[in-house]
């Protein structure tokens, strides 16, 4: 069965102090893994997808990372409009191509 | 205005009582899928349709049934409601024929069952 562990939970930054959060994942082969990020009441909005291992992709300050076994979401010099719950999944390779999300990173940026 | 429009955003039902929720799309896409979310416990899929005529359960089906009437729309139904069906739901969209679909999603309905 597909997993996906995010951490930590929460996470309260200063403005400007960067962090990153992370993404655990176990799948009988990754398709792709997806982030999201979601504003209170609502619905997910896509970030990024990345494919193989090695693969980084960035957009503001965010900049995703993928390894075999963890992604990392890099905020660098967040804002507070940065405050948001991140949201990790996967998609397996083979089968109904279901996304398997995590619970989340809800992120406040303290100016 | 939004590619993915879900009616209502929000919605009080009594327990026992039928309530639908609609899903209309301007994506041009072919897969929709209705996900439920509840808190500490991520987005769960509910039903997921790759065409007007397959239509599949997901991981928490039971106590729902959908219908997908057109490409662009798909709804989502409690014959009867019960209060642990009380939740954000969300339809989505993806593409079919990449290979590697991003799923995107509505704005969300809140649903309460008192």
């Amino acid at each position: 069965e597909d997993q996906v562990t995010q951490s930590p939970e929460a996470l309260r930054l200063q403005e400007g102090e960067s962090s990153s959060l992370n993404c655990s994942y176990t799948v009988s082969g990754l398709r792709g893994l997806f982030w999201y990020r979601q504003d209170p009441g609502k619905g997910p909005e896509f970030l990024f997808t990345l494919y193989s291992a090695g693969e980084e992709k960035e957009k503001e300050r965010l900049k995703a990372t993928l390894t075999k076994k963890e992604s990392f979401l890099h905020i660098t010099a967040p804002k507070p409009e940065d405050s948001a719950t991140y949201l990790c999944a996967v998609q397996p390779l083979f089968g109904n191509e279901k996304l398997t999300f995590g619970t989340g990173t809800r992120l406040t940026i303290i100016p | 205005d939004a590619d993915v429009t879900q009616t209502p955003r929000n919605r009080i039902t009594k327990t026992g009582k039928r309530i639908m929720l609609e899903c209309s799309q301007t994506k041009g896409h072919d897969r929709m899928y209705w996900y439920r979310q509840d808190p500490g416990l991520g987005l769960r899929l509910i039903y997921y349709s790759f065409d007007v005529k397959d239509i599949n359960k997901g991981e928490i089906s039971d106590g729902y049934s959908v219908s997908r009437q057109a490409q662009a729309k798909f709804s989502l139904s409690l014959e009867s409601a019960i209060p642990n069906q009380t939740a954000l739901y969300f339809c989505a969209t993806s593409e079919t024929g990449t290979g590697r679909n991003t799923i995107y999603f509505g704005e969300g309905s809140w649903l309460t069952v008192v």
